[in-house]
């Protein structure tokens, strides 16, 4: 089965933790990429990966880390740094080329500060 | 910054009946395209449209695309109550000449609601 995957599906965090949210996918794409959504609202671009070992900030990029090391995997750790962190938070991956970039999207992460 | 606005926010029809929504953008694109999210769950892709695209159809879904006035409109025809979900457009720009490496901006959505 090709996808992506996310855990865990819920997340609960005490203020001042850190936590990290897994993503990884076997469709073999270069780039992914991690959104966060809020009640009501549309999708906002945290960070984004065109390719192994780099990584840009999105729209809202602050109190938030990622990295990737493998092409696989793109893990988000939401920092203490990270004031209102409490959002389902979506993963996605496409094979861009120039004209045609559908992405794909994990079943999200909802996490929950206590 | 989210350059796709869509319209209605929320629309409630009867199955059987035609759904429209809106999507508005503001500066140039690369192509255009159209979400369906299911509450709690992540979003499936449901049609791209390209710049130099005018009209696209897929199934019960049609498409279209004014790159002068900006905007694009999702046509569900006889719809259905699963349906029901959100709808998101999705916006990959603005163009320079360059590939945007598959960034898309996505608008604020427009809830359907299908009634049986």
């Amino acid at each position: 089965d090709g996808g992506i995957t996310q855990s865990p599906k819920y997340l609960f965090r005490k203020e001042g933790q850190n936590v990290t949210l897994s993503c990884e996918q076997n469709l073999n794409h270069d780039a992914m990429y991690w959104y966060r959504q809020d009640p009501g609202q549309g999708l906002r671009l945290i960070y984004y990966s065109q390719i192994v070992n780099d990584f840009q900030k999105g729209d809202i990029a602050e109190g938030y880390s990622v990295s990737r090391e493998k092409k696989e995997s793109f893990p988000l750790t939401v920092t203490s740094a990270q004031k209102n962190p409490t959002a389902f938070y979506l993963c996605a991956s496409s094979q861009y080329e120039t004209g045609y970039n559908e992405q794909f999207f994990g079943p999200g992460t909802r996490l929950t500060v206590l | 910054s989210q350059q796709g606005e869509e319209d209605p926010q929320a629309l409630s029809i009867q199955e059987g009946e035609n759904a429209t929504m809106n999507c508005s953008y503001k500066t140039s694109i690369n192509n255009l395209q159209w979400y369906r999210q299911n509450s709690g769950r992540g979003l499936v892709h449901l049609i791209l449209i390209r710049s130099n695209e005018r009209e696209k159809h897929s199934g019960r879904l049609r498409v279209t695309l004014d790159t002068s006035k900006k905007s694009s409109s999702l046509l569900i025809t006889a719809s259905r109550a699963a349906d029901t979900a959100s709808y998101f457009c999705a916006t990959d720009g603005p163009s320079a000449g360059g590939t945007s490496y598959g960034k898309l901006t996505f608008g604020q959505g427009t809830i359907l609601t299908v009634h049986p």
